[in-house]
């Protein structure tokens, strides 16, 4: 059974510009939520899909955004890129919705310059 | 300015000897309690979680104490290998559906 994949694994972006990230879940789940890692910051929640349905989002400015298509993969967005938004961007994906049992991703490096 | 990194407490055990790691939470509403263990350019891997009617739960070489008075969550793993150093985090989850995280156990397991 294939894990959760997210691509790519590392970007550098300059300041300013916007990002693309993409998660596929397991195959079956259709919660998808993202995390930010940072030293600083540790583990933060960012937001979370069903089916397509944005139902909770994390602490964030609206430069981060999501959505979850019908086959339940899931992009993240992030606009007009800060130095501070230089991250581990973990996706995870649940079968049961409810955020327990959580499989991660391996991250997507991004390094904002 | 300089961003400062999280002081990450850290545990040493010998190989063979039986590691406990523990956490703080503050919400005492969450429904579960979760550990992971998270390699070096990995992301965080589920090792077991423990529903908060429950103050104890077993997995392979895995326990899971709860104690919801003190608000303390620990992690025991039997005979330490050194395949299980990495940094691990305890996270609780409830009805928001989403993970909070602890600030994570560097744990190093010497040889």
């Amino acid at each position: 059974k294939a894990g959760v994949t997210q691509t790519p694994r590392y970007l550098i972006k300059t300041r300013g510009q916007q990002v693309t990230l993409s998660c596929s879940p397991i195959s079956g789940h259709r919660s998808v939520s993202w995390y930010q890692q940072t030293p600083g910051q540790g583990l933060q929640f960012l937001f979370e899909y069903f089916s397509e349905t944005q139902r909770n989002k994390g602490n964030f400015p609206g430069r981060f955004s999501g959505r979850q298509f019908s086959n339940s993969r899931s992009e993240m967005n992030v606009s007009t890129l800060e130095l501070g938004d230089s991250a581990l961007y973990l996706c995870a994906s649940s079968g049961t919705g409810t955020g327990v049992e959580a499989f991660f991703g391996q991250g997507t490096r991004l390094t904002v310059v | 300015g300089e961003s400062v990194g999280l002081h990450l407490p850290t545990l040493s055990v010998q190989e063979g000897d039986n590691s406990i790691i523990n956490c703080a939470y503050s919400n005492s509403a969450s429904d579960y309690f979760i550990w992971y263990k998270q390699e070096s350019g990995k992301g965080p891997q589920f090792i077991i979680d423990i529903r908060s009617n429950m103050d104890k739960r077993q997995g392979q070489r895995v326990t899971v104490l709860l104690n919801k008075t003190v608000k303390h969550l620990s992690l025991q793993i039997a005979a330490t290998q050194p395949g299980d150093s990495a940094v691990y985090f305890c996270a609780e989850s409830g009805s928001a559906r989403q993970l909070t995280f602890g600030s994570g156990t560097q744990l190093t397991v010497l040889p």
